[in-house]
């Protein structure tokens, strides 16, 4: 099993640039969250689905949109990106609502 | 403001000293989780505590969560370089977790 993948690894955005960030999972999980991490902030969830075709706004969901039309992918889209987007973010995944998260190794993010 | 807050923020150590880290809040939590997370990989799950006053034990990690469900505290007995990472505690707040900003731990040879 490969666990959690996200890809890309790492990419360089021009300010109002749009890109999209992929997650799959191959554990048959119902939930599954994207996250971003910033030195000092820990993670904070910015969206999260509770099954294929759901989803909800976390903490921080302003400037960012999901989509879940399969069960083992979630896609996280930046429309318009700003440099205050610059970011790890990571993608998680979990069979029940408070069971173990499994998380993706990360994708670095940089907006000029 | 932070829901939750880790202390100390930064640990630099001996191999072989013990250790605690804290992280507190003034809301209850019906569960918690401590993950630790190494340089350029996700956080990887130690261990969930759900009953107050919890102790539970992974080798040389000490893990409690307090009474009142609100705190938790990750104790390392005889640190090893091996343990050197970012720990995050994650509380169950609501519909979601919510995690702290983390103790970056550095144990040297």
């Amino acid at each position: 099993n490969a666990g959690v993948t996200q890809t890309p690894k790492f990419r360089v955005l021009k300010t109002g640039q749009s890109m999209t960030l992929l997650c799959a999972q191959d554990m048959n999980h119902e939930y599954m969250y994207w996250y971003r991490q910033d030195p000092g902030m820990g993670l904070r969830l910015i969206h999260y689905s509770v099954g294929e075709g759901t989803t909800a706004k976390g903490e921080v969901p302003d400037g960012y949109n999901v989509s879940r039309l399969k069960k083992q992918n979630f896609l996280l889209g930046l429309e318009s990106a700003a440099p205050s987007q610059t970011s790890v973010y990571f993608c998680a995944s979990s069979w029940g609502r408070e069971g173990t998260q499994y998380f993706g190794p990360g994708t670095r993010l940089l907006v000029l | 403001t932070q829901l939750l807050e880790q202390s100390p923020q930064f640990l630099s150590i001996q191999e072989g000293e013990n250790l605690t880290v804290y992280c507190n809040s003034s809301s209850v939590f019906s569960s918690l989780q401590w993950y630790r997370q190494e340089p350029g990989e996700g956080p990887v799950l130690l261990v969930t505590v759900v009953t107050g006053g919890e102790v539970k034990k992974l080798k040389r990690l000490t893990f409690q969560f307090g009474d009142a469900r609100k705190d938790s505290s990750l104790h390392i007995t005889a640190a090893q370089p091996g343990d050197t990472g970012l720990y995050l505690c994650a509380g169950f707040y609501g519909q979601n977790f919510v995690f702290g900003p983390g103790t970056r731990l550095s144990v040297l040879p």
